[in-house]
């Protein structure tokens, strides 16, 4: 099983701040990773796949880069809608494997 | 627009079974494989099971495998998810997604208690 851990644990940023968050493989996915964000009551929803390709409506201030076994996410200026868990996935290999999630928190 | 209704989660005693179903509409469902990710109260997300667009393969998370069974009906545009012998470990929002490889549309889900 590919193990997904993603950092930090929580991340406390201000608004109007850049974000960057991490997920590391435990073997190599090539470029199959996705980031998905969830919201407190939500479904969760996709942002990246392909490690790098915004899902439809995703704002551009996502962007996902990455490949192998290092992956990041960037949110290049925070909004107050972007306060929320971040989950990297991986679906290389079976089992699809999530990592235990990002926090973005307000700083 | 993609809409994936899921239904059947409520409480069961342990040992006992649910039939989960999603209703899928918006989308040519045959041509997807779907999938069943569920979320613990206060955790993270977890995949269960995957079915292929013609149900000619099915995949299984360890913990569930042998109690769990995936399956679809392409004529009524549905996903199902048979669970027997189920355990207090297995109380979670359960969640149908369409899978295009990755997870870009989700239902509600489905909140399935399993408690004596």
């Amino acid at each position: 099983e590919i193990v997904m851990t993603q950092s930090p644990a929580p991340l406390s940023v201000s608004p109007g701040e850049r974000a960057t968050l991490s997920c590391r493989a435990s073997q190599s996915v090539g470029s199959n990773l996705a980031w998905y964000q969830q919201k407190p009551g939500q479904a969760p929803r996709l942002l990246i796949y392909g490690s790098s390709t915004r899902a439809t409506g995703i704002p551009a201030r996502f962007s996902g880069s990455g490949s192998g076994t290092e992956f990041t996410l960037t949110i290049s200026s925070l909004q107050s809608e972007d306060f929320a868990l971040y989950y990297c996935q991986q679906y290389n290999n079976w089992p699809l494997t999530f990592g235990g999630g990002t926090k973005v928190e307000i700083k | 627009e993609v809409q994936l209704l899921e239904s059947g989660g409520g409480l069961v005693q342990p040992g006992g079974s649910l039939r989960l179903s999603c209703a899928a509409s918006g989308f040519t469902f045959t041509s997807y494989a779907m999938t069943w990710v569920r979320q613990a109260p206060g955790k993270g997300l977890e995949w269960v099971s995957t079915i292929s667009s013609s149900s000619g393969a099915t995949y299984y998370a360890d913990s569930v495998e042998g109690r769990f069974t995936i399956s679809r009906d392409n004529s009524k545009n549905t996903l199902y998810l048979q669970m027997n012998s189920l355990r207090a470990e297995d109380t979670a929002i359960y969640y149908c997604t369409k899978r295009s490889p990755a997870f870009d549309s989700w239902g509600q889900g489905t909140l399935v208690t399993v408690s004596s």
